[in-house]
Order: structure tokens, then C-alpha cells, then sequence
């Protein structure tokens, strides 16, 4: 069993849904990191955090340190949120340990 | 504030010949991390370096190394490349923020092919 799960991995949606994307981990950790990849390759960090909740624009992540379970919640999705959303969480040593990632599509 | 800049962006190679790739990350930024990333895969974690020490390694062969400078700037080479070491190579940067590693800052990649 990986240390970090995803789910779903394949998410296609229509323009304008809630999207939900989970992220379980089953290690101690000390943060927790969103990033996003467009299929150009570039990695954007959108979110680390370590308690609670964050928002940022259409984008909210949200952290349950009990349950060792995140979410990554996107409102009015549009078109051009269609990325790999991935999840990564900083264990002991400094070291991250990377979930496969989310490929969502947004169809207008 | 200039990002992480990775050199070359593309290149290609033959096998058996090898390889280095540079990564200068954000200035002031001492952590530096290394991802390899095959077509259709996740992102498959190399090693990192934290003031020119090596402070954790990934599952690939001793083929693959690195190396950190005193300004931060890393490079990682490849030698003896194989078919199926063409991918995207990424690197990030990030501040340690309360023992933890902060924010990850990443490079556009190299992208290299072995024919």
C-alpha cells in the first residue's frame, strides 16, 4: 500500500461543477502539499499547509491531521483547471512523499 | 525574484554516452530536489540536496548522482544512459519553513532523449 493515495485518479467533469480530490496518507507528517501540472509539464505549487483550511481564489484545500486526509476542492470549475493534481507530504527527514497524482478534465 | 532556472531544456543523446543537467534554484533557497518523469507517470523522486549534502535518495541506480554547490546550484548526471532514461527531468527548489520543507518551486525541466 502507498504511504500517499489519491483518488479518484481520472476525474472528467463539466464546466462549472464542484470538484472534490482526496488525498489520504498513512505516515506522520509535518505538511502537506497541492501542486498542479498543465499537460506542458510546468508544476505550480498551490498550496502547503499543515492544519485547517486554505483558500485561494477558486481553489480550497483542506486538512484533517486525526484522520491523516486532505482535500482539494475547486468551485465554478472552468476548461482551463484540466490538470494533474497532485499531492505530496513532508515526513521525517525533510523527505516528500508523492501521491500519482489526479488528471481532471473540465469539459465546457 | 527569478525562478528556478534548469539548462539544457532539451537535449538528446545516444546510448551509453552520459549526461549533466543543471538546476539553479531560487536565490536563497538551499534545498534543491530532483524528479525524473516518464510519458503517462507520476513523478518519480531522485534525490535531494540540502547545503551541498546529499540528505535523501530516491530508488534509482548508482548511474544516477548529484551534487550541490556553496551558491545552491546543483547538477545531476546520468551516465551510461539507457533507452529508458528518456524523460522530463525536474528539479525544485524550497525554504525549510519550521523543519519542514516549504514551499516547492519548480523548474520548467530538461527534457532529454536517448536514441
Amino acid at each position: 500500500k502507498n504511504e500517499v493515495e489519491q483518488s479518484p485518479q481520472n476525474l472528467t467533469a463539466q464546466e462549472g461543477e464542484f470538484i472534490t480530490i482526496n488525498c489520504s496518507y498513512s505516515v506522520g507528517i509535518s505538511a502537506l502539499h497541492w501542486l498542479q501540472q498543465h499537460p506542458g509539464g510546468g508544476i505550480v505549487s498551490l498550496f502547503m499547509l499543515s492544519s485547517g483550511k486554505k483558500k485561494h481564489g477558486r481553489l480550497i484545500a483542506t486538512i484533517n491531521i486525526q484522520e491523516k486526509h486532505s482535500s482539494l476542492h475547486i468551485t465554478a470549475s472552468h476548461p482551463r483547471d484540466s490538470a494533474v493534481y497532485i499531492c505530496a507530504v513532508s515526513g521525517s527527514n525533510y523527505q516528500l512523499i508523492w501521491g500519482a497524482g489526479t488528471k481532471l478534465i473540465i469539459k465546457p | 525574484k527569478a525562478g528556478v532556472t534548469q539548462t539544457p531544456r532539451y537535449l538528446i543523446k545516444t546510448r551509453g554516452q552520459q549526461v549533466t543537467l543543471s538546476c539553479s534554484p531560487i536565490s536563497g533557497h538551499r534545498s534543491v530536489s530532483w524528479y525524473q518523469q516518464t510519458p503517462g507517470q507520476g513523478l518519480q523522486f531522485l534525490f535531494e540536496y540540502f547545503s551541498e549534502t546529499q540528505r535523501n535518495k530516491g530508488n534509482f541506480p548508482g548511474r544516477f548522482s548529484g551534487r550541490q554547490f556553496s551558491n545552491s546550484r546543483s547538477e545531476m548526471n546520468v551516465s551510461t544512459l539507457e533507452l529508458g532514461d528518456s524523460a522530463l527531468y525536474l528539479c525544485a527548489s524550497s525554504l525549510e519553513v519550521a523543519g519542514s520543507t516549504g514551499e516547492l518551486f519548480f523548474g520548467e525541466g530538461s527534457r532529454l532523449t536517448v536514441l
